[in-house]
């Protein structure tokens, strides 16, 4: 069974205080890993995909990297702005449906 | 581009009434779309894979009775929730496939809240 587990829960950080999230997976024959941001009361805003390790992609302040077993969604000099949960998914095998994490909450404070 | 609307964005309805909730691919077709419901401060949860011209999919312990779900075109879903009761209050989001980037694209989401 395809697993997602991130971490940490919760972050706190201040403004432009660099980090990363971490998403370790399990999947059958990865087809691909999706980040996500969501904020309150709306839907996942998509970010980025990854599909084979060592693959990274970067967007503004933040930049997603692949291995084997793990992604890192690395955020620098974040400011206010960037809180939000943001969440990661797997696609495995034949299926289109994604298998998400937990989501970890960013707190970015001015 | 890959934008998708949910409507309503809330409603609130009776207990007992059946809610109908529209999700529309804008600017792509959609073959596939999904819904989700989610708790608060939770994850998504799957309910059940939409697909044009045949029978939704439906997880484990997903009633599919009660969560009527009808994908009669290539941009639109519809979710329905039959005799609703107070403990199908949620927030339900809708997601559709890209078939250009195999790329789930999200709604905004529906608040429902039954009395």
């Amino acid at each position: 069974e395809d697993q997602v587990t991130q971490s940490p829960e919760a972050l706190r950080l201040q403004e432009g205080e660099s980090s990363s999230l971490n998403c370790s997976y399990t999947v059958s024959g990865l087809r691909g890993l999706f980040w996500y941001r969501q904020d309150p009361g709306k839907g996942p805003e998509f970010l980025f995909t990854l599909y084979s390790a060592g693959e990274e992609k970067e967007k503004e302040r933040l930049k997603a990297t692949l291995t084997k077993k793990e992604s890192f969604l690395h955020i620098t000099a974040p400011k206010p702005e960037d809180s939000a949960t943001y969440l990661c998914a797997v696609q495995g095998g034949g299926a289109q449906k994604l298998v998400f994490g937990q989501g970890t909450r960013l707190t970015i404070n001015p | 581009g890959a934008v998708v609307s949910q409507h309503p964005s809330r409603v609130i309805c009776k207990s007992g009434t059946s809610v109908k909730i529209e999700c529309r691919s804008l600017d792509f077709q959609a073959t596939t779309m999904f819904w989700y419901r989610q708790f608060p401060k939770k994850s998504l949860m799957l309910m059940a894979t939409s697909n044009e011209g045949s029978k939704a999919t439906y997880e484990q312990g997903v009633e599919k009775d009660k969560f009527l779900i009808n994908h009669a075109s290539l941009t639109l879903s519809t979710l329905t929730v039959t005799s609703a009761h107070p403990e199908d209050s949620s927030f339900y989001i809708c997601s559709a496939i890209s078939l250009s980037t195999d790329t789930q694209y999200f709604g905004p989401g529906t608040r429902l809240t039954v009395l």
